[in-house]
């Protein structure tokens, strides 16, 4: 059983379409963490977020963090094929990280 | 590349055998960590070493054991092996090991267990 739940599971969009990612959890997390992993390679750090409520913004993704520090979303503007990979959110409590299932986005050019 | 290296990149073994992964973490890194990633299981938290001292500890089956040496490297020893052992399993390094600290995961190590 996954602490933290990911939604959906596999999304396929076209490109220049927007895509939305959920990540939720019965449990309250010190930060949560999104990453990328790619095949064949290990996950990469997109964005910590640590207080609730905080919403980060990077270029054309941005990330959300729920006010109880529970859940969160990634939400990617304006897709483009470069962003397909694997989507991982992971909490942090007491030094460990649990991650989710993670979300495999595709976007079709 | 994250600086973290891993080796070997692929191992394959027999039920029953004993295996040792290895890592090196970024330069200036104190804290290694290993997870297993798995098609049925994603990715899971092992276990955390910080300057040589083990710090949390995960889902770790008792079959499997590491250490992280005073030059900080570490190794992840996996013995008495089963089919379900077959994953990929990642060293990741991070300055101090807090929760809020960025994890810098190198290229796994891809174990089949035939």
């Amino acid at each position: 059983t996954q602490l933290l739940e990911q939604s959906p599971q596999f999304l396929s969009i076209q490109e220049g379409e927007n895509l939305t990612v959920y990540c939720n959890s019965s449990s309250v997390f010190s930060s949560l963490q999104w990453y990328r992993q790619e095949p064949g390679e290990g996950p990469v750090l997109l964005v910590t977020v640590v207080t609730g409520g905080e919403v980060k913004k990077l270029k054309r993704l941005t990330f959300q963090f729920g006010d109880a520090r529970k859940d969160s979303s990634l939400h990617i503007t304006a897709a483009q094929p470069g962003d397909t990979g694997l989507y991982l959110c992971a909490g942090a409590r007491d030094y460990k990280l649990s991650f989710g299932a993670g979300t495999t986005v595709t976007v079709r050019a | 590349d994250s600086g973290v290296t891993q080796t070997p990149k692929h191992l394959i073994t027999a039920t029953g055998q004993r295996v040792t992964l290895r890592c090196s973490p970024r330069s200036g890194d104190l804290s290694v960590y290993w997870y297993q990633q798995s098609l049925d299981q994603g990715l899971q938290f092992l276990i955390q070493y910080y300057n040589g001292e083990e710090r949390a500890k995960g889902n770790i089956l008792e079959r499997f054991s590491a250490q992280q040496f005073p030059d900080l490297h570490s190794e992840l020893n996996l013995s008495s092996l089963e089919l379900g052992d077959s994953a990929l399993y990642f060293c990741a390094s991070s300055v101090e090991g807090q929760s809020t600290d960025t994890q810098y995961f190198g290229p796994g190590t891809r174990l089949t267990v035939l």
